[in-house]
């Protein structure tokens, strides 16, 4: 099946750095991902809809000087949390939809752990 | 608007015994898609099943199978013969088809399943 790869699995950062995760479709090319965002107990909130060699699209709230996308390949999508703060702390989970597939699934990554001290 | 709705924040269940997830939705749309996805604590998001909006009989997957009301807007996920590693957040997530060409998923609130033996 098709696999989608991010990197860190977890990372602590301090109040001001910022943190780059970065989602690879592993066995399929993507010409779309998406980046999401849960927090403890809740469900996922879609960021933003990434799609290769063109500019990110965010939903309604996302400020996007802070969650900086970049999709430059096929396989490859990153999401930068820029000066990052203790309320950016969560759990961002990036998915891929499958460009040779007819299938309307999308295969999600394992997930990045992103802690804020 | 896409509205997903699931009413049970929590359920325990009895191992071998069948549950039902309950999930209802709100669109305007014709042509839209349904989906349920498991998620252990572990994070990762588990493709279970698929419904779309014209397909006539019910989806199953092994032990899985959706119980789809159109009239209702309803799409209820069953479980059959729980197993302790069915404990997990379940989520029903929407997709509209008509307007949406990058396959947005809208997902609901979750329902946490705990199985007992």
């Amino acid at each position: 099946g098709a696999v989608v790869s991010q990197h860190p699995s977890w990372v602590i950062c301090k109040s001001g750095t910022s943190v780059k995760i970065e989602c690879r479709s592993l066995d399929f090319q993507a010409t779309t991902m998406f980046w999401y965002r849960q927090f403890p107990k809740q469900s996922l909130m879609l960021m933003a809809t990434s799609n290769e060699g063109s500019k990110a699209t965010y939903e309604q709230g996302v400020e996007k000087d802070k969650f900086l996308i970049n999709h430059a390949s096929l396989t490859l999508s990153t999401l930068t949390v820029t000066s990052a703060h203790p309320e950016d702390s969560s759990f961002y989970i990036c998915s891929a939809r499958d460009l040779g597939s007819v299938s309307y699934e999308q295969y999600f990554g394992p997930g990045t752990r992103l802690t804020v001290t | 608007a896409q509205k997903i709705t699931q009413t049970q924040p929590g359920m325990f269940v009895q191992e071998k015994e069948a549950v039902t997830l309950d999930c209802t939705y709100d669109t305007s749309d014709q042509s839209y898609g349904l989906f349920w996805y498991k998620q252990p604590s572990s994070g990762e998001m588990i493709f279970l099943i698929y419904q779309g909006s014209y397909d006539e009989q019910n989806a199953t997957e092994g032990r899985y199978s959706l119980n789809f009301q159109k009239a209702r807007k309803s799409a209820n996920l069953v479980i059959s013969a729980s197993q302790l590693g069915d404990s997990a957040m379940y989520f029903c997530a929407m997709r509209d088809m008509t307007t949406d060409s990058w396959g947005k998923l809208q997902f609901g609130a979750g329902t946490q399943v705990v199985v007992t033996p």
